[in-house]
């Protein structure tokens, strides 16, 4: 299936540092969406993006469409031991009512 | 509060038994899906269901079956076909199918293990 480049696979950071991540793909999207997903439960959503350009923030995440609309990133800001966890980028391709397209996952762990 | 309930959290299966997950959503969501998700990989789709009494396969629905004869209801059947049953299963619902980029609501997971 159609798949998204998600980078890095994991980080290992100092709490208090500054996170970020990225999503790449050759295929135009029109929405871009991040998840959460702490040990053992199911992925939660953190920021939805509509349109190309948008830059939305939610607390101490930031996350922006791509231009181009074949990317996003997402920025989370002095990072606390409760951001462990699996980051996961997904998108919804152009062209009518698609299935999400999901992200291998960014594995963050923080060392306090 | 509307949710998306799987049951049971961890389940254990003898080699060669069929095991069902349970999956439950009262968000009055029409589209629902299946996902495996073994340690250190990402999601990756089983089955997905747009309404009642249909569903398509996903990437790697060998070995798994499914029914939807509720709305609120999709049960993933692991059967004793599937090699490697032993994973993390997410269940998952939206709207409808992408929902126009609302996203998918996830269950909080049900771990299975073949001993």
């Amino acid at each position: 299936g159609q798949q998204l480049n998600q980078s890095p696979q994991s980080m290992f950071i100092q709490e208090g540092e500054d996170v970020s991540m990225n999503c790449t793909s050759s295929s135009i999207f029109n929405t871009w969406l991040w998840y959460k997903q702490d040990p053992g439960e199911g992925p939660v959503l953190l920021i939805a993006l509509y349109k190309a350009g948008e830059l939305t923030s939610n607390g101490r995440l930031t996350a922006q469409f791509g231009i181009t609309r074949k990317d996003s990133f997402l920025n989370i800001s002095a990072s606390i031991p409760s951001d462990v966890g699996i980051y996961f980028c997904a998108g919804q391709l152009r062209g009518g009512a698609q299935k999400l397209v999901f992200g291998q996952g960014t594995r963050l762990t923080i060392n306090p | 509060d509307g949710g998306i309930t799987q049951s049971p959290k961890y389940l254990f299966r003898k080699e060669g038994q069929n095991v069902t997950l349970s999956c439950e959503q009262n968000l009055n969501h029409d589209a629902m899906y299946w996902y495996r998700q073994d340690p250190g990989q990402g999601l990756r789709l089983i089955y997905y269901s747009q309404i009642v009494n249909d569903f398509q396969k996903g990437d790697i629905a060998e070995g798994y079956s499914v029914s939807r004869e509720k709305k609120e209801s999709f049960p993933l059947t692991v059967t004793s076909a599937q090699k490697n049953p032993t994973a993390f299963y997410l269940c998952a619902s939206s709207i409808v199918q992408g929902a126009g980029g609302y996203g998918y609501t996830f269950g909080s997971g049900t771990r299975l293990t073949v001993v």
